[in-house]
Formats: C-alpha cells, sequence, structure tokens
C-alpha cells in the first residue's frame, strides 16, 4: 500500500525567507511524488514531479523539491517566500508497481502562511 | 492552465434533491478521477474511469454514482442529497504518455456542496 505523511499542519514564514515544507511517504516500489497547491476556493495545481533521474527537481514559481531515497522524503523547498505564496500545499505519491490505474494517494495538506 | 471544468462551483440544496456535478475536459485524456475534499482539507479519491464505460470506486466509500459515456465526460450524481454529502468535490485527469502513466493530475475548480 501507498501512503504519504506531511506532518505539519501549518508552516509560518516570513516573506523572503527560505520556505520549507516536509513530505514523506511509504510505498513498496520505486515512488512517483508529486507537489500541488490550492489557493482558497480553488482546484489542486500542479507544482512539481519526480519519477525517475535527478533527485533535485524544479518546478512552478520557483519551487523545488528533493528525492531522497534514504529517508524517504520528498519535501518541497523555495528560498525566499512570497506573501502569494501562501496557499494549502499538498504532497502525493504513486507506487506503478501496485497502481496501473494513476491513482494518487494525497498527504493531509499543509497550510503555508507568509508574513509580510 | 488545464482545460477541464467543473459545474456548479457552488451548490445548495435541500435534503433529498437529486444533484448532478458535471466535469468536463477538452484533453482527451482516458483517465478521469473524483475526489472528495473534507473541512479539514484530506482529499479522498470516490470514483475513477479508466475509459468510456468504465467506471471504478475509489478507496473512500461514497453514496454517489457516476458515468462515462463521452470521453470528455465525468458527471457524479448523488440520489437523495444529505447534510453528510456537504463537502467539495475535485474532478481531475490524466493521460497516458510515452513513458507510462506519470500521474500528474489535472483538476477543475471543484464544486463546492451545501445540503442544508
Amino acid at each position: 500500500a501507498q501512503s504519504v505523511a506531511q506532518p505539519e499542519d501549518q508552516v509560518n514564514v516570513a516573506e523572503g525567507n527560505p520556505l520549507t515544507v516536509k513530505c514523506t511517504y511509504s510505498v513498496s516500489g520505486n515512488p512517483y511524488l508529486f507537489w500541488y497547491v490550492q489557493y482558497p476556493n480553488r482546484g489542486l495545481q500542479f507544482l512539481l514531479k519526480y519519477i525517475t533521474g535527478d533527485n533535485l527537481v524544479k518546478g512552478s514559481y520557483g519551487f523545488e523539491a528533493e528525492f531522497n531515497k534514504s529517508q524517504t522524503s520528498f519535501h518541497l523547498k523555495k528560498p525566499s517566500a512570497l506573501v502569494s505564496d501562501s496557499a494549502l500545499y499538498f504532497c502525493a505519491v504513486r507506487d506503478p508497481t501496485t497502481d496501473s490505474w494513476g491513482k494518487l494517494q494525497f498527504g493531509a495538506g499543509t497550510q503555508v502562511v507568509v508574513t509580510p | 492552465e488545464a482545460d477541464i471544468y467543473q459545474t456548479p462551483r457552488y451548490l445548495v440544496i435541500g435534503t433529498g434533491k437529486k444533484i448532478t456535478l458535471e466535469c468536463s475536459q477538452t484533453m482527451g485524456h482516458d483517465k478521469m478521477y473524483w475526489y472528495q475534499q473534507d473541512p479539514g482539507m484530506e482529499l479522498h479519491l470516490i470514483h475513477y474511469s479508466y475509459g468510456v464505460n468504465s467506471t471504478e470506486k475509489g478507496d473512500l466509500s461514497s453514496e454517489s454514482t457516476v458515468s462515462r459515456i463521452r470521453t470528455e465526460h465525468f458527471p457524479l450524481t448523488l440520489e437523495s442529497a444529505r447534510p453528510s454529502h456537504t463537502s467539495q468535490y475535485l474532478c481531475a485527469s490524466s493521460e497516458w504518455t510515452a513513458e507510462g502513466h506519470t500521474g500528474e493530475l489535472f483538476f477543475g475548480e471543484g464544486s463546492r456542496l451545501t445540503v442544508l
């Protein structure tokens, strides 16, 4: 079975400071990993994904994430946060060895609050 | 922006009413999904489809039903709405790529249902 955990309900950061949103996963095979962002009253927007290759993945809006197999983590990072980055962030995982339908397992979400 | 549309965006109805949430995508994706997002913001897969005339129930049991008569259309129906059905419903789609199914989902804006 696949699962994903986001240990922080909320992350608070001052504008201009580095932002990190944590994600750990559990799958039986090699994972496909994703980050999505949700603004109020909107659907989810894709930020980035890791399928294979370079462990550091760069995505939209200046975000990046690093795949760490030994720690089973895929933390989302941004070097300098903006107030407009305030939103709900979801990590998701898929285990392609057990799932052929493209179903993603989502974490509980982390609310990011960036203060001016 | 992904070409996937949900209507209505907001719906307030009384108990016992039948409702249909519409979802359409213009990307020609074979796979479509319905997620339920509860007040705690977690996402739960309630239905998915891998093509025309194929539908499956997701990980979270739901009293809703779905149909897939056309590739682009994946409506969700509640025959008799109850207050426990109050939630946000998110539709998504995905495609197979040359690398196989990498799992990236494209989401609609969501339908927020309130049952009184």
